[in-house]
């Protein structure tokens, strides 16, 4: 159990589309998926976190008009990122922690395995 | 500020050695630590969680010890095999009441060659 997938895997876009990555839990609902950016040799960095049904919380320095979040169910989060650019290239990772019911340790967070978005 | 540093930054072992990786933390309080192993272009994969009250937690050959006093983790890694070759990554939980909004050390890239 505690499986989360991300769609797509990688994608190439031209500068100015949109590109929206999704995360699912498959086996599990999660009232929280948090979104992370890593860049190369680095670790992950906290990009929002979102809960079922409200507003994400951005973190400082991520702007919020650019990354789209969409949280619209307990198994579903998107991140939409508008007018990308080539600096938005980058591994986006997406993980889920369980609900306090669901069976898991709810303490836990379950990550997805990333999608390579590359901004041409 | 809450701080979670590692060390070493990079390692290169032997096929079948052993090795320990060190992770200092100053968060405080905190709610559990955790070891994550990243392959290079995928997600972490959970390799053990332990909370203040414990101090060692075995995945196979993966062993994680929590010295809750002195702030100190490790993971040791026993007959180490090429798979073992990816980021070893230590991870914080604040005790924050709420959703966990986890503090990430940097990692250390091990290589395993034969």
């Amino acid at each position: 159990g505690a499986v989360v997938s991300q769609h797509p895997s990688w994608v190439i876009c031209k500068s100015g589309t949109s590109v929206k990555i999704e995360c699912r839990s498959l086996d599990f609902q999660a009232t929280t998926m948090f979104w992370y950016r890593q860049f190369p040799k680095q670790s992950l960095m906290l990009m929002a976190t979102s809960n079922e049904g409200s507003k994400a919380t951005y973190e400082q320095g991520v702007e919020k008009d650019k990354f789209l979040i969409n949280h619209a169910s307990l198994t579903l989060s998107t991140l939409t990122v508008t007018s990308a650019h080539p600096e938005d290239s980058s591994f986006y990772i997406c993980s889920a922690q369980p609900r306090l019911s669901g069976g898991l340790r709810h303490n836990e967070q379950f990550f997805g395995p990333g999608t390579r978005l590359t901004v041409l | 500020k809450n701080q979670v540093e590692q060390s070493p930054q990079s390692l290169i072992i032997l096929e079948g050695k052993n090795c320990t990786l060190q992770c200092n933390y100053t968060v405080s309080p905190f709610s559990n630590l955790r070891w994550y192993k990243q392959d290079t272009g995928r997600g972490p994969v959970s390799l053990t969680i332990m909370t203040f009250s414990e101090n060692t937690k075995s995945n196979g050959r993966y062993t994680a010890t929590l010295d809750a006093d002195t702030k100190q983790s490790s993971l040791h890694i026993t007959a180490s095999q090429l798979s073992d070759s990816a980021s070893y990554i230590c991870v914080v939980s604040p005790f924050s009441g709420g959703y966990n909004k986890l503090i990430f050390g940097a990692g250390t890239r091990l290589a395993v060659h034969p």
